[in-house]
């Protein structure tokens, strides 16, 4: 069965430089969710989607912005990048309240 | 304010052994889902199983059960005869039922380290 799709898997930025994190989710499923989580931390809900509207807001800093594109992929944009967003930022995605499942995530290391 | 702890931040077993993860949740709402995931050390979230607030039947897959009661307000996990894969940490997590997008708050997470 088909999963969700993230990309890079990968990424190593400066400080104060920007980053995109790309979600593709699973066909047929209208709502995207992005979390992070830190080395032996918990996932922390940033932002939720459904029908390419925002849906709910967690604890997402203002310097990072999300959408949700016509096809349903979703971009998490993150500018003036801090030492303390390095983590893996995982995107989910859902039929409306159904079951997340969760995409291999993006490490993004900042240096 | 919703809440979901996992008291045992670490457990250690031989292979073989029965363990129990314990979740314990809050939550105001009357209708709501509660999850389990497991996070291998390969870092992926993988969905085990969903259950809905109305429904308390417990349900077992395979060496894997779960003991769901409203009264206590917990959601325990089983892993009978426990394997070596089966070491990873393992979430639990509650949502609200009733609106798209609705964020899933995770415990803390309980780490099972299985030796051979």
């Amino acid at each position: 069965a088909a999963g969700v799709i993230q990309s890079p898997r990968h990424l190593i930025k400066e400080k104060r430089e920007t980053a995109t994190l790309k979600c593709y989710p699973i066909p047929r499923h209208d709502t995207v969710y992005w979390y992070q989580q830190g080395p032996g931390q918990d996932p922390q809900f940033l932002i939720s989607f459904y029908e390419k509207m925002q849906s709910d807001k967690g604890s997402i800093p203002d310097r990072f912005s999300a959408q949700q594109f016509s096809d349903y992929h979703s971009e998490l944009n993150m500018s003036s990048l801090e030492l303390g967003d390095s983590a893996l930022y995982f995107c989910a995605s859902s039929t409306r309240t159904d079951t997340q499942y969760f995409g291999p995530g993006t490490r993004l290391t900042v240096l | 304010a919703q809440k979901v702890t996992q008291a045992q931040t670490e457990i250690s077993v031989v292979e073989k052994e029965d363990v129990t993860l314990d979740c314990v949740y809050e939550t105001r709402d009357t209708t709501y889902y509660l999850f389990w995931y497991k996070q291998p050390p390969s870092g992926e979230l993988v969905f085990l199983i969903r259950r809905n607030s109305f429904d308390e039947q417990n349900e077992i897959s395979g060496r894997y059960s779960w003991n769901f009661q409203k009264s206590t307000s917990s959601f325990n996990f089983t892993i009978t005869a426990s394997q070596v894969v089966d070491s990873a940490v393992y979430f639990c997590a509650l949502s609200d039922l009733n609106q798209a997008g609705t964020a899933l708050i995770f415990g803390k997470g309980t780490t099972l380290s299985v030796s051979s």
